[in-house]
């Protein structure tokens, strides 16, 4: 079983909230990502860091900002929430390249 | 281009029967390729991986195919059962620092009693 968590599971929240979805990897990953994905859709890569201080933008566009102070730890914060926000964020971690990507759980987000 | 919105494909088939889902991926240079399987409300989950200097690979009724002539991947799942009913993604990787992995856009499996 993968050691990447994601908290919270589910969340909903008003618009105009400030929301931080955390994601905290005990594997010793240098690189992390987050994707966001619309039940029955495809992974849309939205962050990714290649370790501490690096953060980088994926390939669909987010108002999201994320943070690599960590190695462990890669939080995404969403300074004001809107309805377009509501999604299932993933976050993922691996080793480098030629290693498999561990998945966490996922955080569904609603905003109302 | 890029399939922003496209809903998955699905695939139906009878329990106990054999799968087989396909991807085709989009880097001539990609050197490994991981399939996962994700269970509604669930992240994805690794199922089994290839490297590019092999052209099948075997786990446990599950094989991965590779044919790097036509950049195409496949899954086979024998024996078809309840649990197999996910969603299930292929993923390209170059063996390099800077290369983050490509998911493709995933194929809903349905198994029918």
């Amino acid at each position: 079983e993968a050691d990447i968590y994601q908290t919270p599971r589910y969340l909903v929240i008003g618009t105009g909230k400030k929301i931080t979805l955390e994601c905290s990897q005990t594997m010793g990953h240098d690189k992390m990502y987050w994707y966001q994905q619309d039940p029955g859709m495809e992974l849309h890569l939205i962050h990714y860091s290649y370790g501490v201080n690096s953060t980088e933008k994926g390939d669909l566009s987010s108002e999201s900002t994320v943070s690599r102070i960590r190695t462990e730890h890669f939080p995404l914060t969403l300074e004001s929430a809107r309805p377009s926000h509501t999604s299932q964020y993933l976050c993922a971690s691996t080793a480098g390249g030629g290693a498999e990507a561990f998945f966490g759980q996922g955080t569904r987000l609603t905003v109302v | 281009g890029e399939s922003v919105g496209l809903h998955l494909p699905t695939l139906s088939v009878q329990e106990g029967d054999n799968s087989m889902i396909n991807c085709a991926y989009s880097n001539s240079a990609s050197d490994y390729f991981i399939w996962y399987k994700q269970e509604s409300g669930k992240g994805p989950q690794f199922i089994i991986d290839i490297r590019s200097n092999m052209d099948k690979r075997q786990g446990q009724r599950v094989t991965v195919l590779l044919n790097k002539t036509v950049k195409h991947l496949s899954l086979q799942i024998a024996a078809t059962q309840p649990g197999d009913s996910a969603v299930y993604f292929c993923a390209e990787n170059l063996n390099n620092y800077g290369q983050n992995f490509v998911f493709g856009p995933g194929t809903r499996l349905s198994v029918l009693p």
